[in-house]
């Protein structure tokens, strides 16, 4: 059974700040991994895909790494901002189950 | 182009009523999942509609249904409520069920059994 890990559960940090949330998953036979943004009470925001031949995507001061064979990913982020809180979850889907295994999140405050 | 949108955002409901949650997928999305939020267990995955079928299911009773329309809306039911049904519950939707396409989620119908 596939399990998310998501390290740390809370990171609060000071504006400007680069840093990296990190996600492992005890089975490496991924399609592909999702990152997503969830501010509180609402719903989630995809931030990036990355397919299992892939090892990085980017989008804007986002760049997330995929390390199938140690079944790792790192979310970083650069120059932290305030509107950057909140909490980030990964997601994998896997040989029969197409439906989206979640980590618990990591709850990020940046601090203006 | 208009995201995902779920109906209604807040339901209060009692012990033993039955519900109804509704979502729209984003124009051209073809599959529709279902997912429980709670701060206990996390995210879990309900079930998937595509084409009108169920193709997923997770591990949830039978109180838990589901049907997709040919329009690709898709509403879940949950019957005889329980206190621990209270939760978000969030749709998402892609363009197919194949591993390149994207979720994207709707803003979650926060349920409330008492």
């Amino acid at each position: 059974k596939q399990e998310v890990t998501q390290i740390p559960a809370a990171l609060s940090v000071p504006e400007g700040e680069n840093l990296v949330l990190n996600c492992s998953f005890t089975d490496s036979a991924i399609y592909n991994l999702q990152w997503f943004r969830q501010d509180p009470g609402k719903g989630l925001t995809s931030l990036l895909l990355i397919q299992s031949s892939q090892r990085e995507q980017t989008s804007g001061r986002l760049n997330a790494s995929l390390d199938k064979s140690s079944g790792r990913s790192t979310l970083y982020i650069a120059a932290s901002q305030p509107g950057d809180s909140a909490t980030y979850l990964c997601a994998v889907t896997g040989p029969g189950r197409r439906a989206l295994t979640f980590g618990s999140g990591t709850r990020l405050q940046v601090q203006p | 182009k208009a995201g995902v949108t779920q109906t209604p955002r807040y339901l209060i409901k009692t012990r033993g009523q039955q519900v109804t949650l509704s979502c729209s997928p984003i124009s051209g999305h073809r599959s529709v999942s279902w997912y429980q939020q709670t701060p206990g267990q996390g995210l879990q995955f309900l079930f998937e509609y595509f084409s009108e079928t169920q193709r997923n299911k997770g591990n949830f009773p039978g109180r838990f249904s589901g049907r997709q329309f040919s329009n690709s809306r898709s509403e879940m039911n949950v019957s005889t409520l329980e206190l621990g049904d209270s939760a978000l519950y969030l749709c998402a939707s892609s363009l197919g069920r194949g591993t390149s396409y994207e979720q994207y989620f709707g803003p979650g119908t926060r349920l409330t059994v008492t």
